[in-house]
């Protein structure tokens, strides 16, 4: 049962520099988000998916890209990391009952 | 814009109930959610309530919905040390039933 996977778990990155969090779910959802968690802020979605091949913006999108190109799998890149991204990340994977959230990346840009 | 609010801190003693409220301000929300968090941990759905019921029970959670006043709350009976955690209300947005609007989240905690 592994529902959301999110790799890495943590992520240090120098202002800057480039990655992606990756993210997997074998639950067969059409629809996939990421969200960032900010202290008392809860979570803002950043970007979201309803399908292979289609993907759109959500609250927070600057500085963020995605991609979908299959149900499984939903990486979002950080193109030139700044100290404003510090967030701890989470991708969740949804249906009408609800949605199912990873663990969470925790990102630290220096 | 659409907005879910919550109050930021309960701490309750053990074996009382506890109840954390939240209001929103989109009514056309099917469904409406609450998800708990453990330190470290990602967020794990505890119980959702459709729009057309006032009240949901499910063991020790009874969720209560006001929609003429969009106020929704979660009330743990006989809370255990292990119930404390973050919990977020969250309201889905107007253009779609997936995209979840949240709160700011309670912190609850439990005194021994």
């Amino acid at each position: 049962n592994a529902g959301v996977t999110q790799t890495p778990k943590f992520q240090v990155l120098k202002t800057g520099q480039s990655m992606t969090l990756q993210c997997a779910q074998d639950m067969n959802h059409e629809y996939m988000s990421w969200y960032r968690q900010d202290p008392g802020m809860g979570l803002r979605l950043i970007h979201y998916s309803v399908g292979a091949g289609i993907t759109d913006q959500g609250e927070v999108p600057n500085g963020y890209n995605v991609s979908r190109s299959t149900t499984e799998d939903f990486p979002l890149r950080l193109l030139s990391a700044a100290p404003s991204q510090t967030s701890v990340y989470f991708c969740a994977s949804s249906y009408t009952g609800g949605a199912f959230f990873g663990q969470g990346t925790r990102l630290t840009v220096v | 814009g659409e907005d879910v609010e919550q109050s930021l801190f309960l701490s309750v003693r053990e074996g009382d109930s506890s109840v954390i409220n939240c209001t929103y301000t989109d009514s056309s929300s099917t469904y409406l959610y609450w998800y708990k968090q453990e330190p470290g941990a990602g967020l794990q759905l505890l119980t959702y309530i459709f729009s057309n019921m006032d009240m949901k029970q499910d063991q020790r959670l009874t969720v209560l919905l006001n929609k003429k006043d969009k106020h929704l709350s979660l009330r743990i009976a006989d809370t255990q040390t292990g119930d404390s955690a973050i919990y977020f209300c969250a309201d889905p947005m107007m253009d779609s039933s997936y995209k979840l609007i949240f709160g700011s989240g309670t912190r609850l905690l439990v005194r021994p």
